[in-house]
């Protein structure tokens, strides 16, 4: 079956560092991903499409220049936060969908930053 | 965009006691996802279930596409299903998901 790997499964950083998230997806091909932030006791919402090789396009409210994303394979898109800040604290996670299967979306298990 | 309800909020169970969790949408979907975030915060894909019924092991669930409603049943409830639960849909068009607002279970032993 699809499978997406997300990596870092947690992570710790300082304020004022960027930070990285990973999402690959192991078996299939997808031009399209996603990524979608949970706050604290609440739903997941849907930040940012990811297109491969080309700019990814963002939700309204979302700061392009904050949550930087790359998705420059068919297998691997990156999140990454710039200058993290307390209120950047959050579970995120990716979702993928397979080039084969039009219906074929697959969710990471997600990634929880705490930025001290 | 699509306004996904699930109820009950909040769920507290006896070990070996069944429930049935809801999600309800305001659209016409064809896809839809039910998901455990356990309580280490891993999102744990559960059933893709656009219509008809499905079951895994413990849990099982319906989705009636008409009426714009799906469940999720848990019979002989263990502690490690403790979590939320979330579902999610997507419409015909576009790709993007819509969770709902989660049930929080806890099962006590």
């Amino acid at each position: 079956g699809a499978v997406v790997s997300q990596h870092p499964s947690w992570v710790i950083c300082k304020s004022g560092t960027s930070v990285k998230i990973e999402c690959r997806s192991l078996d299939f091909q997808a031009t399209t991903m996603f990524w979608y932030r949970q706050f604290p006791k609440q739903s997941l919402m849907l930040m940012a499409t990811s297109n491969e090789g080309s700019k990814a396009t963002y939700e309204q409210g979302v700061e392009k220049d904050k949550f930087l994303i790359n998705h420059a394979s068919l297998t691997l898109s990156t999140l990454t936060v710039t200058s993290a800040h307390p209120e950047d604290s959050s579970f995120y996670i990716c979702s993928a969908r397979d080039d084969r299967r039009i219906y074929g979306y697959t969710f990471g298990s997600g990634t929880r930053l705490t930025v001290v | 965009g699509i306004q996904v309800e699930q109820s009950p909020p909040d769920l507290i169970l006896q070990e070996g006691a069944n429930s049935t969790l809801r999600c309800n949408f305001s659209d016409s979907v064809n896809n839809l996802q039910w998901f455990h975030q356990n309580p280490w915060g891993q999102l744990i894909n559960l059933f893709y279930i656009p219509s008809g019924t499905k079951q895994n092991g413990r849990l099982s669930a319906t989705t009636v596409a008409t009426e714009r409603y799906s469940l999720l049943y848990i019979s002989s409830s263990q502690t490690t299903d403790s979590g939320v639960y979330f579902c999610a849909v997507r419409r015909k068009t576009g790709n993007q998901f819509y969770f709902g607002t989660g049930t929080s279970l806890t099962v006590i032993p």
